[in-house]
């Protein structure tokens, strides 16, 4: 079972380039998170969706976009990277809103 | 004001002792409380959840939770090395907000063999 699977694991990025994150669940769940960390500052969610078709901005998105592309993915773009957008990224999914969310692995992002 | 506050440590207690981890919120509509523990370039696992006052426990954990005091809390008995990481408090977010989770920074617990 694999649960949350995101993909890559680590990038680095230049100043200016675009990426996306990848993320899929194999829970059902519907709703689906993108948080980054960094040190000091705990969790911030950067944009959410409640379910399939709908998403939402959290407390930081700017410099981010995302797409549901269907109830098993939710992907985060960054247009042009900046080195404040190193981060370490987590992707995390819930079965509805106010339940449990599940991890996946994480993304390292360091943008030079 | 952050809407999830946390201690950030470190916490240090021996091996066998009782490690309290102690979070507040600032939405008084949140609905939902989590403990999450994290190793070091880990992701965060789900260790409990709690929705109503009162306590609640699973093996050696038991979590606490006053909605009035807007305080969650989190007992670890019989402390092991291997719990050794960071405890991170989420909040379910209040009204509309209730899709939303806010994470406090996270407190570091040691626990000394």
């Amino acid at each position: 079972n694999a649960g949350v699977t995101q993909t890559p694991k680590f990038q680095v990025l230049k100043t200016g380039q675009s990426m996306t994150l990848q993320c899929a669940q194999d829970m059902n769940h519907n709703s689906m998170y993108w948080y980054r960390q960094d040190p000091g500052m705990g969790l911030r969610l950067i944009y959410y969706s409640a379910s399939e078709g709908t998403t939402d901005k959290g407390e930081v998105p700017n410099g981010y976009n995302v797409s549901r592309l269907n109830k098993r993915e939710f992907s985060l773009r960054l247009e042009s990277a900046a080195p404040s957008q190193t981060s370490v990224y987590f992707c995390a999914s819930s079965e509805a809103g106010g339940t449990e969310a599940f991890f996946g692995q994480g993304t390292r992002l360091t943008v030079v | 004001q952050k809407e999830v506050e946390q201690n950030s440590g470190p916490l240090s207690v021996p091996e066998g002792a009782i490690a309290s981890l102690n979070c507040t919120y600032s939405d008084r509509g949140s609905q939902s409380f989590f403990w999450y523990r994290q190793y070091s370039g880990k992701s965060p696992e789900l260790i409990m959840f709690i929705y109503s006052n009162g306590d609640k426990e699973d093996g050696r954990f038991t979590a606490q939770l006053n909605k009035a005091s807007q305080y969650v809390s989190l007992l670890i008995r019989d402390s092991q090395p291997s719990d050794s990481a960071t405890y991170l408090c989420a909040v379910s977010g209040g009204g509309y907000n209730f899709n939303k989770f806010y994470f406090g920074s996270g407190t570091k617990l040691n626990v000394k063999p």
